[in-house]
């Protein structure tokens, strides 16, 4: 059980172009979903925790006008990448908790901005 | 802030051989603390936790004692297994800026050769 999925796997995109990358809890209701940035060969960054229904709360230094989180349902979450940029090029995680606090991981989306 | 440091990797070691992945942490106060494994192409999964201090966490043949007074959380598994190649996050959350939020180690790469 606790499975969660995120769409698409890998993704490349034109500079200035938006990109959204959806993160699904398959088979538990996500009270509450993270979203995490990860650089090569270094550690997870959190970038967002959203709550169903409500607003997401970023952390220091990331852009919220630039990484839009939406949290629509208790199974789906998106992270949207507006206008993005070469700089944006990541692995983008995402997790997904219920009431028990345990975070449960996606396998990741790799993004490419040319 | 809270921040989380282990060994850099990658690490290499034989089938059978002693594994030891170091994981030192800076917080106020107790938080608790976790062992993720990222097996290729997967999502990190949750490999054991401790809570408070002198706990160990134990799963999969490995293990992890929560040290107060080294700020330890070092991971151990006697025997290791070609299936143990992974890459191993350490990481903490709480008690003082959000329970469910995650700190983590910059990974370590583990290579097990046959």
């Amino acid at each position: 059980g606790a499975v969660v999925s995120q769409h698409p796997s890998w993704v490349i995109c034109k500079s200035g172009t938006s990109v959204k990358i959806e993160c699904r809890s398959l088979d538990f209701q996500a009270t509450t979903m993270f979203w995490y940035r990860q650089f090569p060969k270094q550690s997870l960054m959190l970038m967002a925790t959203s709550n169903e229904g409500s607003k997401a709360t970023y952390e220091q230094g990331v852009e919220k006008d630039k990484f839009l989180i939406n949290h629509a349902s208790l199974t789906l979450s998106t992270l949207t990448v507006t206008s993005a940029h070469p700089e944006d090029s990541s692995f983008y995680i995402c997790s997904a908790s219920e009431v028990s606090y345990e975070q449960y991981f996606g396998p990741g989306t790799r993004l490419t901005v040319t | 802030g809270n921040s989380v440091t282990q060994m850099e990797g990658p690490v290499t070691l034989s089938e059978e051989a002693f594994l030891t992945i170091n994981c030192t942490y800076t917080a106020t106060g107790y938080p608790s603390l976790f062992w993720y494994v990222q097996y290729p192409g997967e999502g990190l999964q949750l490999l054991l936790k401790a809570t408070k201090a002198d706990d160990k966490g134990s799963n999969k043949g490995f293990e992890a004692t929560y040290r107060k007074e080294t700020t330890s959380f070092h991971l151990e598994k006697g025997s290791v297994q070609v299936s143990d190649s992974a890459v191993y996050f350490c990481a903490l959350s709480g008690p003082y800026e959000g329970a469910q939020k995650l700190v983590f180690g910059q990974g370590t790469r583990l290579t097990i050769n046959p």
